[in-house]
């Protein structure tokens, strides 16, 4: 079975310009969650799908960053425009909850530097 | 966003030691999972635990999930080299949200 795919897995840009990431979840998986990770600490939710719906994206920086999941499959992440401080990883994963057993599985991350 | 907290924050140890690092929180869990992530790569899921007081191992890996519902904790015995990386914990309540804590980096000396 097929993990969680992620592209690109590295991605260097010039500040104020646009970069968008693409995330494919195990396939079943209806819940999708996109984090932060920056370095030397742990993952922090960006925003968390049911299906096609955003049920979490309270910590999303709406003024720049965008996400979309249309037919509850795969899922775009997008800055617009990039800052310096948005240097970091960002790592996509899914789960589903079933009878109860909850496991969540992380692809292996888009590295994100912005110059 | 809420951060569990771990510690030890850095382990040194020699190959063939064990190790064993825990993580609280604040809120009661229903929950508990413990991730390896090593350089550039996303991490990597050791154990799943759903009931307070339950102990499950996977190889030399054992994990609690602790009875207060608010820690867990996770050993490994005779580590070995390929036992580096960050260790991280993750506690999830109702639902599909996880909180993750702040991570082990694990050095094995050969």
């Amino acid at each position: 079975e097929a993990g969680v795919v992620q592209s690109p897995r590295y991605k260097i840009i010039e500040k104020k310009q646009p970069v968008a990431f693409w995330c494919n979840p195990i396939s079943g998986h209806n819940t999708l969650y996109w984090y932060l990770q920056n370095l030397g600490q742990g993952p922090e939710l960006l925003i968390r799908y049911e299906n096609e719906e955003a049920v979490d994206d309270s910590q999303l920086p709406k003024d720049r960053f965008s996400a979309e999941r249309l037919k509850g499959v795969d899922s775009t992440l997008k800055i617009q425009p990039a800052e310096l401080g948005d240097s970091a990883v960002y790592l996509c994963a899914s789960s589903a909850a079933l009878g109860g057993y909850n496991e969540q599985f992380f692809g292996p991350g888009t590295r994100l530097t912005v110059l | 966003g809420q951060q569990l907290n771990q510690s030890p924050q850095s382990m040194f140890i020699q190959e063939g030691e064990d190790v064993s690092m825990n993580c609280t929180s604040s809120s009661i869990f229903n929950t508990w999972l413990w991730y390896k992530q090593d350089p550039g790569e996303g991490p990597v899921l050791l154990i799943a635990l759903y009931k307070a007081g339950e102990l499950t191992s996977n190889g030399r890996l054992t994990a609690q999930f602790g009875i207060t519902r608010k820690d867990s904790f996770l050993n490994i015995s005779a580590s070995i080299p390929s036992d580096v990386g960050i260790y991280f914990c993750a506690g999830a309540n109702t639902g599909n949200q996880f909180y993750f804590g702040t991570g082990t980096s694990l050095t094995v000396i050969p």
